[in-house]
């Protein structure tokens, strides 16, 4: 089955500084990556997403990009501001499949 | 619309009792699952619904059972509650992956504490 790995379990920034999360993907069959942000005490909420057919994708502040030979896909936050601060989910599904696989998050602290 | 709707938000059981979680939709959604989170863990599924009828078990299914008997309803069952257990359960659903929409909208979580 699908195995997700993220990294790094932390990260620190200054505001106005850009964050970088990254996750790797077992299951070559995945097609679907998308990523959730999860503020304190509240559910997790997708944020952007990407599909196997498209390297990155942009919104706003936000990007992602896929490496699929690689198996990596990756969260880039620039301008980081105090209330990008939350927990961030990688996940990944596999074509024609149903479970939703989730990476450990990433807690991110964005100093003002 | 109420999108996903869990009770009880919060639960103390004791060791070996049972309880069920409920979690309700009104976007008819064939797709609904039900996720684990501990610290460090992140988000575990535990079994998910394609459709009533219809349940699989996901990535930690030991002790807990569901049904899907409507399109709405997706109640999560623990038959004799361990510490173990102890945790924030999640709800989520979303619209038929035949179509390739992969988005989870989640209930807001139900936390269980198993002394």
């Amino acid at each position: 089955g699908e195995n997700v790995e993220q990294h790094p379990s932390t990260l620190s920034v200054q505001e106005g500084d850009s964050a970088v999360i990254k996750c790797t993907y077992s299951d070559s069959a995945s097609n679907y990556f998308p990523w959730y942000k999860q503020e304190l005490g509240k559910r997790p909420q997708l944020i952007i997403d990407i599909r196997s057919n498209v390297g990155e994708k942009k919104d706003q502040r936000i990007a992602v990009t896929l490496n699929k030979t690689a198996k990596h896909f990756s969260l880039h936050i620039t301008e980081t501001q105090p209330e990008d601060s939350a927990v961030y989910f990688c996940a990944a599904i596999p074509t024609g499949g149903f479970k939703t696989i989730f990476g450990a998050g990433t807690r991110l602290f964005v100093k003002a | 619309n109420a999108g996903v709707t869990q009770t009880p938000k919060f639960q103390v059981l004791k060791t070996g009792q049972s309880m069920t979680l409920q979690c309700a939709q009104d976007m008819n959604h064939e797709y609904m699952s039900w996720y684990r989170q501990d610290p460090g863990m992140g988000l575990r599924l535990i079994h998910y619904s394609v459709g009533a009828g219809i349940t699989d078990q996901g990535e930690v299914p030991n002790g807990y059972n569901v049904s899907r008997s409507t399109t709405e309803d997706f109640p999560l069952r623990l038959l004799s509650a361990a510490p173990s257990q102890t945790s924030v359960y999640f709800c989520a659903s979303s619209m038929d992956r035949g179509l390739d929409t992969g988005e989870l909208f989640f209930g807001e979580g139900s936390r269980l504490t198993v002394l």
